[in-house]
């Protein structure tokens, strides 16, 4: 969908490195969310905004995650440093309020080597 | 931990067959979502359910809402190769404030 811009679409880096993945956002959302998909678990919830403020990181799996949202359009998921089992398809999607549609980037497929 | 379970995890039919995914939790949604996805894209909304008891149709697709909202049923009638992909229920739990947790999808096949 049109609505969510993530880049890069596919990012291959070596362990140990920094990994920055990016996603732009159409206006108007109240709620941005980060997803890590994977055949062994899903699609598991990471972190979620509300109104670029950072609501719920439970789904952080370590402090070499982390999440940024410096304005309405535009958000950031780090990874320092990254490790082979980070290797998935991370999503970003975004809600205009609560219990509506959730509309989901392309997916930036990571694979740390 | 609320953990929402979908099953079949994998399901692979003939065309013209029809089929049965469920969701089930032992916590009460305030609404839940069915997704379908395609490689390589995100997850694309199907339906939303919200009234325990709520059967919802979508040509061939049916939805329906347990009456405790604590499950969910998608049917699918004479399925077609084009119905193939990925599967995902999602809840919105009551009381909490965590959003959308997926099920663990269903992986559907047709085959011609």
């Amino acid at each position: 969908d049109a609505g969510v811009i993530q880049s890069p679409r596919h990012e291959v880096t070596e362990m140990g490195q920094e990994v920055t993945l990016r996603c732009k956002p159409i206006s108007g959302h109240d709620y941005l969310f980060w997803y890590r998909q994977t055949m062994m678990r899903g699609l598991e919830l990471l972190i979620y905004f509300n109104n670029n403020v950072p609501i719920d990181d439970s789904g952080m799996p370590e402090d070499r995650f982390s999440a940024k949202m410096p304005n309405a359009s535009f958000s950031t998921l780090k990874i320092q440093p990254s490790e082979p089992r980070d290797s998935a398809v991370y999503f970003c999607a975004i809600r205009v309020l609560r219990y509506t549609e959730a509309f989901f980037g392309q997916g930036t497929r990571l694979t740390v080597v | 931990t609320q953990l929402l379970e979908q099953s079949p995890q994998f399901l692979s039919i003939q065309e013209g067959e029809n089929l049965t995914v469920y969701c089930n939790s032992s916590s009460v949604f305030s609404s839940l979502q069915w997704y379908r996805q395609e490689p390589g894209e995100g997850p694309v909304l199907l339906v939303t359910v919200v009234t325990g008891g709520e059967v919802k149709k979508l040509k061939r697709l049916t939805f329906q809402f347990g009456d405790a909202r604590k499950d969910s049923s998608l049917h699918i009638t004479a399925a077609q190769p084009g119905d193939t992909g990925l599967y995902l229920c999602a809840g919105d739990y009551s009381g909490s404030a965590r959003q959308l947790t997926f099920g663990s999808g269903t992986q559907l096949t047709v085959l011609p």
